[in-house]
């Protein structure tokens, strides 16, 4: 069984179009995130969630809006897409709020055209 | 100055090779320590923690010098499987936010 989750693995969208990406994890961690890694590789924190409650939100526009139903849930809605949002999005988890050791979605690239 | 900062590379390396990569990093206060590895178009996956003593994890060994702000990773026979992209990670004080380096790529080579 995969411990983090993320669908879909592709997504190619037009300018303007609104999207979600969504993330599970089995592992029983009680904090998940959302990071974005550029094209120049550089992974940035987005947004992170312990027990559903936001804890971390970075300088991220506002068409981005991470939803956690539960603990074991964290999807990420995208609207009014931009040229610049494409990257590829990872969904992680951690045991605990202190983000001691974060396991890895198999990531999401996003293609804006 | 970035908060995380390694050398990109890329190195290239015969097998057999021992190669070290170092990451400096800008907050005093940080937290915790860690490498990870990133294989193209993969996720990242911990690789090792690092902490002041040095910790050793078969062929790899990681050291920490908080006095100069700077980690280190020592990978000694070098397999062709160990190509990938390192990255040196940190959390802040609080351990709640973990920051990545832009990571040093290493291709190993028969």
């Amino acid at each position: 069984d995969t411990a983090v989750s993320q669908t879909p693995k592709y997504l190619v969208t037009q300018m303007g179009n609104d999207k979600s990406i969504k993330c599970e994890q089995n592992l029983g961690h009680d904090t998940m995130y959302w990071y974005k890694q550029d094209s120049k590789k550089f992974l940035k924190i987005m947004f992170s969630y312990n027990n559903k409650e936001l804890i971390i939100n970075e300088t991220v526009p506002n068409r981005f809006s991470p939803k956690s139903p539960d603990k074991a849930h964290l999807n990420l809605h995208i609207n009014s897409l931009e040229l610049g949002d494409s990257a590829v999005y990872f969904c992680a988890s951690s045991q605990g709020a202190t983000n001691e050791k974060l396991f890895f979605g198999s990531g999401t690239q996003l293609s804006v055209l | 100055r970035k908060e995380v900062e390694q050398d990109p590379g890329p190195f290239n390396v015969p097998e057999g090779a021992t190669v070290a990569f170092n990451c400096t990093y800008s907050n005093s206060a940080s937290q915790s320590f860690f490498w990870y590895r990133q294989d193209c178009r993969k996720e990242p996956k911990l690789l090792m923690s690092v902490y002041s003593s040095g910790n050793e994890d078969g062929r790899f060994t990681a050291q920490l010098n908080r006095a100069s702000q700077y980690i280190s990773l020592l990978i000694r026979d070098s397999k062709l499987s160990d190509s990938a992209t390192y990255l040196c990670v940190v959390t802040d004080t609080g351990g709640f936010k973990t920051i990545f380096g832009a990571g040093t790529r290493l291709f190993v080579k028969a």
